[in-house]
């Protein structure tokens, strides 16, 4: 197993268009996280999955996103009308149990022009 | 006041030098991780602990549940220890809460 894998690595954007990233977990981790790191700031909590389920979303998480799960292997992560603050690395993470630790993937780093 | 506090933000050290980086929280915890973040973005777990102390390497981790504090040190610090050095929190829902990091260089 690689670890977990996140694509595209990097994104340029146009402001107002909509952007979509992927995660694939490390093989029967079932528990899948999502993170957004700005520049020179500790990452942030947006939402996690078990299995399919998404159990939690923060309130950082606008209406603009949306994130699934739908076979509780790989996860998207959707951002709509993208706007210049969206711009930051966006981080998955998976882990094999609850209370298991979490492994991260390379990070999406999204810029929105 | 965040819930993870970090200090310093910033750290310079000659190759060799012993270095410390603090962390503190203010909520109720089920373990807290250490982790290495290098330019680029990669993130990699150094340590997972809940109670006492670990060792890996020139690395070690201590943690004071009862004081809410955890120190990261790296002996004998080399040039490849440069990276930003990040304190997470386990709480309620298993999501971890991040300190702001600590950018460490070491200067051979």
């Amino acid at each position: 197993d690689t670890g977990v894998s996140q694509d595209p690595r990097h994104k340029i954007t146009k402001r107002g268009q909509n952007v979509t990233f992927r995660c694939d977990p490390i093989s029967e981790h079932n528990r899948l996280y999502w993170y957004r790191q700005t520049l020179g700031q500790g990452p942030e909590f947006l939402t996690y999955f078990q299995n399919e389920a998404q159990l939690e979303k923060s309130r950082l998480l606008s209406d603009r996103f949306s994130a699934e799960r739908p076979k509780g292997s790989f996860s998207t992560l959707e951002i709509q009308r993208t706007e210049q603050g969206d711009s930051a690395m966006y981080l998955c993470a998976s882990s094999s149990w609850a209370l298991g630790e979490q492994y991260f993937g390379p990070g999406t780093r999204l810029t929105v022009t | 006041k965040n819930e993870v506090e970090q200090s310093p933000q910033n750290l310079t050290a000659q190759e060799g030098e012993f270095i410390t980086i603090n962390c503190s929280y203010s909520v109720g915890i089920s373990a807290l991780h250490w982790l290495q973040q290098h330019p680029g973005g990669g993130i990699v777990s150094l340590f997972m602990l809940s109670s006492g102390k670990k060792k890996h390497g020139r690395l070690i981790a201590t943690i004071n549940i009862q004081e809410k504090h955890s120190s990261l040190h790296i002996t004998a610090s080399h040039p490849r220890d440069s990276a930003v050095y990040i304190c997470a929190v386990k709480g309620a829902g298993n999501k971890l809460t991040f300190g702001g990091g600590t950018r460490v260089l070491v200067k051979p």
